[in-house]
């Protein structure tokens, strides 16, 4: 079973630039999840999709980033314009359900951004 | 915000040896994860256990839960120079009282095994 693809792997853009990162979910995984990891933190909830719904965008910054999740399969979290915090791990993630407790995230490998 | 915090920060050990990473939070909780995560890559869940459970085994893995001091470990015996890695915990805890419930991670364990 192929597990959760993300590209690019790494991204180096200048501030102001505008930035998307693409993810494709295990096939059949309903929820999906973007995640911002700064370096030496855990993963902090961005925005949580179910099928094409966004049900939890109350971490996004939503004055620069959005996120998009048509046909409730691949989504797309867009930065723009990028500032230099934005340098990050954006990691995605999916769940066949939408319980917090009992389905299992699996994690793809993340985007690396660095903006310079 | 995090709600749970890893102990120690870093730990290394020889090959062999036994690992044990501690995790504290700060809200009531439905079940608290360990995931472990190699360098670069993205995260791998490691077990799950649930409010109501006090102990769980998987392979190598022993996990503890203490509600009442809001805590958990991860034990890993006989450790292996492949189990170096990060390893987060997390819960699925309210966000701020509201009616979003979402995993929470810590700042996790940077384990070294030395060969």
């Amino acid at each position: 079973e192929a597990g959760v693809v993300q590209s690019p792997r790494y991204k180096i853009i200048e501030k102001k630039q505008p930035v998307a990162f693409w993810c494709n979910p295990i096939s059949g995984h309903n929820t999906l999840y973007w995640y911002l990891q700064n370096l030496g933190q855990g993963p902090e909830l961005l925005i949580r999709y179910e099928n094409e719904e966004a049900v939890d965008d109350s971490q996004l910054p939503k004055d620069r980033f959005s996120a998009e999740r048509l046909k409730g399969v691949d989504s797309t979290l867009k930065i723009q314009p990028a500032e230099l915090g934005d340098s990050a791990v954006y990691l995605c993630a999916s769940s066949q359900g939408t319980s917090l407790s009992t389905d299992t995230q699996y994690f793809g490998p993340g985007t690396r951004l660095t903006v310079l | 915000s995090q709600q749970g915090e890893e102990d120690p920060q870093a730990l290394s050990i020889q090959e062999g040896e036994n690992a044990t990473m501690n995790c504290s939070y700060k809200t009531s909780i439905n079940n608290l994860q360990w995931y472990r995560q190699n360098s670069g890559r993205g995260l791998v869940h490691l077990i799950l256990i649930r409010s109501n459970e006090r102990e769980k085994h998987s392979g190598r893995l022993r996990v503890t839960l203490d509600t009442s001091k809001k805590s958990s470990s991860l034990l890993i015996t006989a450790s292996r120079a492949a189990d170096t890695a990060s390893y987060f915990c997390a819960t699925d805890a309210n966000d701020s009282g509201g009616s979003n419930y979402k995993l929470t991670f810590g700042k996790g364990t940077l384990l070294t095994v030395n060969p």
